[in-house]
C-alpha cells in the first residue's frame, strides 16, 4: 500500500466524450504526476503539478488537462476522447519536486468505445 | 530525448535461483537517476531500487542489486533467491537531474518475470 488512491477503478466512455479521473495523495505530498500506460507498454508521462501549478508536461495534447487541490487530491481531465486514449492512467505523488521517490496509485482503467 | 530500452519482453527463472533483467538508456545528460519499478497484477507500481548516476557504487536493496555501467549506459537488475512473490512486470525508468524533475520519468516497455515453482 502506497497511500495513494485513485477513482474510479474502471471506466467506459464513448469517443468524443469527456472524462475526469481522480487521485488522492498522502498528506504532505505536494507533487503529483500523471502517466498513461497503454496495454503492453511502459507508462508515459502526461504532466506534473507542484503546489497546484503545472510545472512539467510530456508529449500530450492540450485536451489532457489537470488540477491539483490544497487537500492533496488531484484530477486528470481528458476532453474529446479518442479510441487511443484507452489505457491505464496512473497518478504518482511525492514529497518534493525532485521525485526521488514517487508513490503510485493502483490506476484507473479507461476504455473508450 | 532520452530513451529507455528493455530488450527482454519475458524472463523465466526457477524459484530460489538468480535472474538478471537488462536495461539500456540513451541520454546526453551527465546527472540523472535510474529506477527499477515492479508492477504486479494489482497494477500498483512499486519502487524496487534507485541509483544516482554520480554514485559509482551499485545500489543494493536486500535481494535486489543493480549493475550500473555509466559509460555503457547500462543498468541491469539482479534478483537473488527468486521468490514466487517476485513475479511481476519490471520497468526500468530514467529521470534527468536537471529541470527539477519536471520531465517526469521515462520508462522502458517492461520485462515480464515468471517464477517457476
Amino acid at each position: 500500500e502506497t497511500g495513494v488512491t485513485q477513482s474510479p477503478t474502471h471506466l467506459i466512455k464513448t469517443r468524443g466524450q469527456q472524462v475526469t479521473l481522480r487521485c488522492s495523495s498522502q498528506s504532505g505530498h505536494n507533487t503529483v504526476s500523471w502517466y498513461q500506460q497503454a496495454l503492453g507498454q511502459g507508462p508515459q508521462f502526461i504532466f506534473q503539478y507542484y503546489r497546484e501549478e503545472e510545472n512539467g508536461r510530456g508529449n500530450f495534447p492540450p485536451r489532457f488537462s489537470g488540477l491539483q487541490f490544497p487537500n492533496y487530491s488531484s484530477e486528470l481531465n481528458v476532453n474529446a476522447l479518442e479510441l487511443d486514449d484507452s489505457a491505464l492512467y496512473l497518478c504518482a505523488s511525492s514529497t518534493d519536486m525532485l521525485l526521488n521517490e514517487q508513490f503510485f496509485g493502483p490506476g484507473t482503467r479507461l476504455t473508450v468505445l | 530525448a532520452q530513451t529507455v530500452t528493455q530488450s527482454q519482453p519475458e524472463m523465466s527463472v526457477q524459484e530460489a535461483e538468480t535472474v538478471t533483467l537488462s536495461c539500456t538508456y540513451d541520454t546526453s545528460e551527465s546527472d540523472y537517476y535510474l529506477f527499477w519499478y515492479k508492477q504486479p497484477p494489482s497494477r500498483q507500481m512499486i519502487l524496487v531500487i534507485r541509483q544516482e548516476a554520480y554514485k559509482q557504487q551499485n545500489a543494493t536493496e536486500n535481494r535486489f542489486s543493480v549493475n550500473f555501467q555509466k559509460a555503457a549506459k547500462s543498468f541491469s537488475l539482479k534478483i537473488s533467491d527468486s521468490q514466487l512473490g517476485d513475479a511481476a512486470m519490471y520497468f526500468c525508468a530514467y529521470r534527468a537531474y536537471s529541470g527539477g524533475g519536471a520531465d517526469g520519468l521515462t520508462f522502458g516497455k517492461g520485462t515480464h518475470l515468471i517464477i517457476q515453482p
